[in-house]
């Protein structure tokens, strides 16, 4: 089966600061991982996805997320962090043949001013 | 393009009540998802639907939670009747099939239903 593991439930940065969302996933065939976003009573919309071409992929609003298979990892980077980045992320893993995803516990980002 | 269409979008019921969700999805998209959302949690698949077939619902609560797709194109998801641990997110996605299935196909998410149960 497969999981994601996403370390830290609250990062805070200030603004212009680099941003590093954590995310860990578990699984026993090659799998596609995906970064969502959700802002305050909206529903998901997807920041970027590895479906197996590049490594390094990158997304909307200037984030981009590196697929590293020996570290087991997809953390998701921006390198300048705006207040309109202020949300939660979530990442997700699914695999070929089976096309639900399967959620982290979400990392709240907050950016101070 | 319309994205998904969820009603409500909040409700508030007593427990023992019951009370059903409303998903209308992306206009040609074969799949749709109900998903719960507990409070600082990640969305969990109750139910998915390949046109109007269950593919999975081995997640669903099925002795007081259903879901139809009678048409291949709107759907609903009842809770007969609620429990306070029910209290969430309700979202609903639905994504475009690729012929063969393969997976990494984007999901698109509705703006959920928020349901109290009091």
């Amino acid at each position: 089966a497969q999981s994601v593991t996403q370390l830290g439930s609250h990062v805070s940065v200030s603004e212009g600061a680099l941003v590093l969302l954590r995310c860990n996933y578990s699984s026993s065939v090659p799998p596609y991982l995906f970064w969502y976003v959700q802002y305050p009573n909206q529903g998901l919309q997807l920041l970027l996805k590895y479906t197996s071409a590049a490594t390094l992929v990158k997304g909307i609003n200037g984030f981009e997320a590196e697929f590293k298979k020996s570290e087991t990892s997809f953390h998701l980077t921006k390198p300048s962090a705006h207040m309109s980045d202020a949300a939660e992320y979530f990442c997700a893993v699914s695999v070929q043949g089976a096309q639900k995803l399967v959620f982290g516990q979400g990392t709240r980002l907050t950016i101070n001013p | 393009e319309a994205g998904v269409a969820q009603s409500p979008r909040y409700k508030i019921i007593e427990k023992r009540q019951s009370v059903a969700f409303w998903c209308n999805p992306i206009s040609g998209h074969a799949t749709l998802y109900w998903y719960q959302q507990i409070l600082g949690q990640g969305p969990k698949l109750l139910i998915q639907f390949q046109n109007n077939g269950v593919v999975d619902d081995s997640q669903l609560p099925k002795d007081r939670f259903s879901a139809e797709r009678l048409k291949g194109v709107d759907s609903t998801l009842k809770i007969q009747p609620a429990k306070l641990e029910d209290s969430a997110v309700y979202l609903c996605a639905s994504s475009f099939l690729i012929a063969g299935g393969r997976s990494g196909n984007e999901q698109f998410f509705g703006p959920g239903t928020r349901l109290t149960v009091l």
